[in-house]
Protein backbone atom coordinates (compact mmCIF):
# COMPACT_ATOMS: atom_id res chain seq x y z
CA UNK A 1 0.00 0.00 0.00
CA UNK A 2 1.81 3.49 -1.14
CA UNK A 3 1.93 5.49 1.72
CA UNK A 4 1.18 9.62 1.71
CA UNK A 5 2.82 11.50 -0.85
CA UNK A 6 4.19 14.95 -0.61
CA UNK A 7 6.30 17.43 -2.35
CA UNK A 8 8.52 19.27 -2.51
CA UNK A 9 10.81 17.69 0.05
CA UNK A 10 12.67 20.96 0.17
CA UNK A 11 11.23 24.13 -0.56
CA UNK A 12 13.89 27.89 0.17
CA UNK A 13 12.04 30.76 -0.29
CA UNK A 14 12.62 34.71 0.43
CA UNK A 15 10.15 36.22 2.79
CA UNK A 16 7.08 37.97 1.12
CA UNK A 17 7.23 35.33 -1.55
CA UNK A 18 4.65 32.74 -1.94
CA UNK A 19 4.68 28.79 -1.33
CA UNK A 20 2.64 25.84 -2.22
CA UNK A 21 2.56 22.33 -1.11
CA UNK A 22 0.96 19.28 -2.01
CA UNK A 23 0.31 16.11 -0.14
CA UNK A 24 -1.52 13.02 -1.82
CA UNK A 25 -3.24 10.67 1.06
CA UNK A 26 -3.65 7.14 1.22
CA UNK A 27 -6.34 5.77 -1.20
CA UNK A 28 -9.23 5.52 0.89
CA UNK A 29 -8.78 7.99 3.66
CA UNK A 30 -10.93 10.34 3.68
CA UNK A 31 -9.47 12.62 6.73
CA UNK A 32 -6.40 14.76 5.63
CA UNK A 33 -4.21 16.89 7.99
CA UNK A 34 -1.73 19.47 7.61
CA UNK A 35 0.72 19.88 10.47
CA UNK A 36 3.73 22.45 11.43
CA UNK A 37 6.60 21.27 13.00
CA UNK A 38 8.82 23.64 14.20
CA UNK A 39 12.56 22.99 14.84
CA UNK A 40 12.26 20.71 18.74
CA UNK A 41 9.00 20.65 18.77
CA UNK A 42 5.94 18.34 18.07
CA UNK A 43 3.87 18.56 15.12
CA UNK A 44 1.00 21.23 15.53
CA UNK A 45 -2.28 21.12 13.75
CA UNK A 46 -3.21 23.47 10.79
CA UNK A 47 -6.25 22.45 9.26
CA UNK A 48 -7.80 18.98 8.91
CA UNK A 49 -10.07 17.99 6.13
CA UNK A 50 -13.06 15.60 6.41
CA UNK A 51 -13.80 14.56 2.26
CA UNK A 52 -13.28 18.02 0.64
CA UNK A 53 -15.01 19.89 4.03
CA UNK A 54 -13.18 21.74 6.65
CA UNK A 55 -13.69 20.23 10.16
CA UNK A 56 -11.32 22.45 12.00
CA UNK A 57 -8.81 25.24 10.93
CA UNK A 58 -8.64 26.79 13.89
CA UNK A 59 -4.90 27.42 14.17
CA UNK A 60 -4.26 27.92 10.71
CA UNK A 61 -3.43 31.51 10.49
CA UNK A 62 -5.86 32.19 8.17
CA UNK A 63 -4.36 35.81 6.64
CA UNK A 64 -1.51 34.29 5.06
CA UNK A 65 -2.22 30.30 4.89
CA UNK A 66 -4.97 28.54 2.57
CA UNK A 67 -5.59 24.88 2.09
CA UNK A 68 -8.10 23.19 -0.11
CA UNK A 69 -8.71 19.60 -1.14
CA UNK A 70 -10.47 19.60 -3.76
CA UNK A 71 -12.49 16.74 -4.99
CA UNK A 72 -11.64 14.87 -1.29
CA UNK A 73 -8.33 13.10 -2.82
CA UNK A 74 -5.17 15.36 -2.31
CA UNK A 75 -4.75 18.70 -1.05
CA UNK A 76 -2.48 21.76 -1.33
CA UNK A 77 -1.05 24.31 1.66
CA UNK A 78 -0.25 27.79 0.26
CA UNK A 79 1.26 30.09 1.72
CA UNK A 80 1.39 34.01 0.99
CA UNK A 81 3.39 35.84 1.75
CA UNK A 82 5.59 34.13 3.64
CA UNK A 83 6.97 35.26 7.02
CA UNK A 84 10.88 34.36 8.84
CA UNK A 85 8.70 32.43 11.40
CA UNK A 86 7.30 29.99 8.78
CA UNK A 87 10.44 28.30 8.56
CA UNK A 88 9.35 25.24 9.32
CA UNK A 89 8.57 21.63 8.37
CA UNK A 90 4.83 20.83 6.95
CA UNK A 91 3.74 17.73 7.39
CA UNK A 92 0.48 16.04 6.40
CA UNK A 93 -1.19 12.73 7.49
CA UNK A 94 -4.16 11.25 7.03
CA UNK A 95 -6.54 8.60 8.13
CA UNK A 96 -9.63 6.05 7.44
CA UNK A 97 -12.38 7.60 9.19
CA UNK A 98 -14.15 6.24 12.16
CA UNK A 99 -12.80 4.54 15.59
CA UNK A 100 -9.38 3.59 16.02
CA UNK A 101 -8.72 6.45 13.99
CA UNK A 102 -4.69 6.15 13.19
CA UNK A 103 -2.85 8.83 10.91
CA UNK A 104 0.38 8.27 9.01
CA UNK A 105 2.12 10.57 8.20
CA UNK A 106 3.93 11.92 4.49
CA UNK A 107 7.96 12.47 5.02
CA UNK A 108 7.15 16.11 5.06
CA UNK A 109 8.15 19.23 3.13
CA UNK A 110 11.03 21.40 4.96
CA UNK A 111 10.42 24.97 4.25
CA UNK A 112 13.31 27.75 4.97
CA UNK A 113 12.26 31.35 4.75
CA UNK A 114 15.17 33.76 3.97
CA UNK B 1 -1.31 25.94 20.80
CA UNK B 2 -1.42 22.97 23.30
CA UNK B 3 0.95 20.32 23.27
CA UNK B 4 1.72 17.71 26.09
CA UNK B 5 4.41 17.49 28.21
CA UNK B 6 6.71 14.59 27.26
CA UNK B 7 9.48 13.19 29.78
CA UNK B 8 12.47 13.62 30.03
CA UNK B 9 12.70 16.13 26.84
CA UNK B 10 16.25 14.33 25.95
CA UNK B 11 18.06 10.90 27.07
CA UNK B 12 21.50 9.47 26.32
CA UNK B 13 21.74 5.93 27.03
CA UNK B 14 24.39 3.01 26.78
CA UNK B 15 23.39 -0.04 24.17
CA UNK B 16 21.25 -2.50 25.80
CA UNK B 17 19.54 -0.46 28.65
CA UNK B 18 16.00 0.25 29.13
CA UNK B 19 14.23 3.32 28.23
CA UNK B 20 11.20 4.62 29.87
CA UNK B 21 9.33 8.09 28.74
CA UNK B 22 5.71 9.44 29.53
CA UNK B 23 3.32 11.89 28.82
CA UNK B 24 0.78 14.02 30.58
CA UNK B 25 -2.48 15.83 29.57
CA UNK B 26 -4.67 18.55 31.39
CA UNK B 27 -7.25 16.93 29.64
CA UNK B 28 -9.34 13.29 29.09
CA UNK B 29 -8.22 11.64 25.88
CA UNK B 30 -9.61 8.12 24.33
CA UNK B 31 -6.40 7.57 22.21
CA UNK B 32 -2.83 7.74 22.77
CA UNK B 33 -0.14 7.35 20.02
CA UNK B 34 3.53 6.34 20.50
CA UNK B 35 5.49 7.48 17.11
CA UNK B 36 9.12 7.74 16.38
CA UNK B 37 10.53 10.35 14.44
CA UNK B 38 13.65 10.30 12.50
CA UNK B 39 15.89 13.00 10.68
CA UNK B 40 14.15 13.99 7.33
CA UNK B 41 11.40 12.04 7.77
CA UNK B 42 7.92 11.65 9.20
CA UNK B 43 6.46 10.86 12.36
CA UNK B 44 6.43 6.64 12.27
CA UNK B 45 3.25 4.95 14.06
CA UNK B 46 5.03 2.51 16.75
CA UNK B 47 2.01 2.12 19.14
CA UNK B 48 -1.82 3.02 19.05
CA UNK B 49 -3.92 2.44 22.54
CA UNK B 50 -8.13 2.40 23.04
CA UNK B 51 -8.44 1.83 26.53
CA UNK B 52 -7.34 2.96 30.25
CA UNK B 53 -5.08 0.39 31.64
CA UNK B 54 -4.38 -1.15 28.28
CA UNK B 55 -1.18 -2.27 27.75
CA UNK B 56 0.07 -2.74 24.42
CA UNK B 57 3.86 -4.41 23.06
CA UNK B 58 5.11 -3.88 19.77
CA UNK B 59 8.36 -6.00 19.82
CA UNK B 60 10.72 -4.48 22.39
CA UNK B 61 8.28 -1.41 23.30
CA UNK B 62 5.84 -1.26 25.16
CA UNK B 63 3.37 1.32 26.07
CA UNK B 64 0.26 1.54 28.19
CA UNK B 65 -2.62 3.73 28.06
CA UNK B 66 -3.10 5.35 32.24
CA UNK B 67 -5.83 4.92 34.12
CA UNK B 68 -6.47 8.53 35.11
CA UNK B 69 -6.72 8.80 30.94
CA UNK B 70 -4.42 11.61 31.02
CA UNK B 71 -0.68 10.05 30.64
CA UNK B 72 0.53 7.22 28.79
CA UNK B 73 4.15 5.65 29.18
CA UNK B 74 6.46 4.35 26.47
CA UNK B 75 9.34 1.35 27.39
CA UNK B 76 12.21 0.19 25.15
CA UNK B 77 13.80 -3.03 26.46
CA UNK B 78 17.27 -3.41 25.59
CA UNK B 79 17.96 -0.91 23.23
CA UNK B 80 19.86 -0.57 20.30
CA UNK B 81 21.96 2.10 18.26
CA UNK B 82 18.66 2.39 15.80
CA UNK B 83 16.38 3.22 18.02
CA UNK B 84 17.66 6.61 18.33
CA UNK B 85 15.25 9.21 17.21
CA UNK B 86 12.64 11.42 18.64
CA UNK B 87 9.75 9.57 20.01
CA UNK B 88 6.19 11.65 19.98
CA UNK B 89 2.98 10.84 21.83
CA UNK B 90 -0.72 12.29 20.69
CA UNK B 91 -3.68 12.01 22.55
CA UNK B 92 -7.25 12.39 21.17
CA UNK B 93 -10.68 12.47 22.42
CA UNK B 94 -11.77 10.73 19.58
CA UNK B 95 -14.95 13.12 19.28
CA UNK B 96 -13.42 15.01 16.44
CA UNK B 97 -10.15 12.54 15.41
CA UNK B 98 -8.26 15.28 16.21
CA UNK B 99 -4.71 14.83 18.06
CA UNK B 100 -2.24 17.04 20.40
CA UNK B 101 0.92 16.04 20.39
CA UNK B 102 3.59 15.77 22.79
CA UNK B 103 6.98 18.01 22.68
CA UNK B 104 8.83 15.00 22.22
CA UNK B 105 11.61 12.78 23.54
CA UNK B 106 15.03 12.73 22.06
CA UNK B 107 16.65 9.10 22.40
CA UNK B 108 20.36 8.75 21.79
CA UNK B 109 22.34 4.99 22.23
CA UNK B 110 25.67 4.97 22.45
CA UNK B 111 27.16 1.89 20.90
Amino acid sequence: EAGVAQSPRYKIIEKRQSVAFWCNPISGHATLYWYQQILGQGPKLLIQFQNNGVVDDSQLPKDRFSAERLKGVDSTLKIQPAKLEDSAVYLCASSLQGFKNIQYFGAGTRLSVL
Amino acid sequence: GQQLNQSPQSMFIQEGEDVSMNCTSSSIFNTWLWYKQEPGEGPVLLIALYKAGELTSNGRLTAQFGITRKDSFLNISASIPSDVGIYFCAGSDSGTYKYIFGTGTRLKVLA
